[in-house]
């Protein structure tokens, strides 16, 4: 099976721009998760959706959004950058259903704000 | 929400010794205990895990125990190789949401 993947790989955005990020999960998973990583902040948790609907959310500014589409593909948003958002953002998918809790994850995209 | 405490820091070990880490958790809800390596410049990688109705799960050279009554999760790795030298972080679940420890970095001298 092919693995999660992300697109692009890597950005480089100025304050005040928006950006989309993409995720493609395993074939048959049907939850995403995505994740912000710096070296300061760790690994956080930003939201998960699972068929098309968002089921759990993270602690960060309504600035960053997600959806999730018929196909499981999941996008994540942020609007108004700031300085902060550099980081590595990474999606990990799952089956997402019953006790299937065991996530993979894409090759991250990393975002720089200047 | 849920809190993963993670210690050590850093770990640095001799090729061949054991390497512990330890992680707390705060939220008797979780159900699910996964423990992932990054190397530098890669994805997290999913190495063992361990579910709350089980208290030890064996997988060749690393290990991992629960403990649910003292909230705490270990994973152990025997006999290290230069190969084992990564970021470790262990996590927590409650409603399909992972929390992270901060993460240990392992260095093993040869």
């Amino acid at each position: 099976k092919a693995g999660v993947t992300q697109t692009p790989r890597y950005l480089i955005k100025t304050r005040g721009q928006q950006v989309t990020l993409s995720c493609s999960p395993i074939s048959g998973h049907r939850s995403v998760s995505w994740y912000q990583q710096t070296p300061g902040q760790g690994l956080q948790f930003l939201f998960e959706y699972f068929s098309e609907t968002q089921r759990n959310k993270g602690n960060f500014p309504g600035r960053f959004s997600g959806r999730q589409f018929s196909n499981s593909r999941s996008e994540m948003n942020v609007s108004t950058l700031e300085l902060g958002d550099s980081a590595l953002y990474l999606c990990a998918s799952s089956y997402g259903g019953g006790r299937s809790y065991e996530q993979y994850f894409g090759p991250g995209t990393r975002l720089t704000v200047t | 929400g849920e809190n993963v405490e993670q210690h050590p820091s850093t770990l640095s070990v001799q090729e061949g010794d054991s390497a512990v880490i330890k992680c707390t958790y705060s939220d008797s809800a979780s159900n699910y205990f996964p423990w992932y390596k990054q190397e530098l410049g890669k994805r997290p990688q999913l190495i063992i895990d361990i579910r709350s109705n089980v208290g030890e799960k064996k997988d060749q050279r690393i290990a991992v125990t629960l403990n649910k009554t003292a909230k705490h999760f270990s994973l152990h790795i025997t006999e290290t190789q230069p190969e084992d030298s990564a970021v470790y972080f262990c996590a927590a679940i409650v409603d399909y949401k992972l929390s992270f420890g901060a993460g240990t970095t392992v260095t093993v001298r040869a």
